[in-house]
């Protein structure tokens, strides 16, 4: 079953606009990461943020967790045609000894030169 | 170069035609796990591998099959595709499930089966 569901599923912005994505679960975690996915390639993870941190930061990418609302954001400033490409949230969490990690169903982002 | 090898990266095979995907890491991670990808699911979990000689299913193991007879490979075998295995199948690795609190997974670039 599906740990994760990103909000919305498909993201249209012009260059230079911020994107914010969303990611909802249902269990408590350990931590949840972000992936990113070119079309068809395998996934490159972009951050991970876990249960006791609330934002952090890499770069251009700011991620905000709230375990209160189980839910995760990823913010995605001055956004560039590059950063086409679709989003999952990875939720971990402990289960029998190791960490489960556990995908969500991805937010298709398209910037627009 | 750090990298996760899938291969074959494209095959189309016929209903009942055992094949092999073979994954290779070598980064000489403990933790590796396949994945098949559907439009609309997401990432399911096939099997995984917490090391040599130790593997598990995950949430979608139906009609497959895994071994870990050395740590830098995870192959993951279809005895009698079926065409509902229609799919994009990623393997991943990990250093360690459990001992590091961070579970970052290194992917491979996919492998699209197509059984007809």
């Amino acid at each position: 079953s599906q740990q994760g569901e990103e909000d919305p599923q498909a993201l249209s912005i012009q260059e230079g606009e911020n994107a914010t994505m969303n990611c909802s679960y249902k269990t408590s975690i350990n931590n949840l990461q972000w992936y990113r996915q070119n079309s068809g390639r395998g996934l490159v993870h972009l951050i991970l943020i876990r249960s006791n941190e609330r934002e952090k930061h890499s770069g251009r990418l700011r991620v905000t967790l709230d375990t209160s609302k189980k839910s995760s954001s990823l913010l995605i400033t001055a956004s560039r045609a590059a950063d086409t490409a679709s989003y999952f949230c990875a939720t971990g969490i402990s289960s029998g000894g190791y960490q489960k990690v556990t995908f969500g169903t991805g937010t298709k982002l398209q910037v627009i030169p | 170069e750090a990298q996760v090898t899938q291969n074959p990266r494209y095959l189309i095979t016929v209903t009942g035609k055992k094949l092999t995907v073979t994954c290779s890491q070598n980064m000489n991670h403990e933790y590796m796990s396949w994945y098949r990808q559907d439009p609309g699911l997401g990432l399911r979990q096939i099997y995984y591998s917490m090391n040599v000689e130790v593997t598990d299913k995950g949430d979608v193991p139906e009609g497959y099959k895994v071994s870990r007879k050395e740590k830098r490979n995870f192959p993951l075998i279809l005895e009698s595709p079926s065409p509902n295995q229609t799919s994009l199948y990623f393997c991943a690795s990990s250093l360690s499930e459990v001992r590091i609190n961070t579970g970052e997974l290194f992917f491979g670039e996919g492998s699209r089966l197509t059984v007809l």
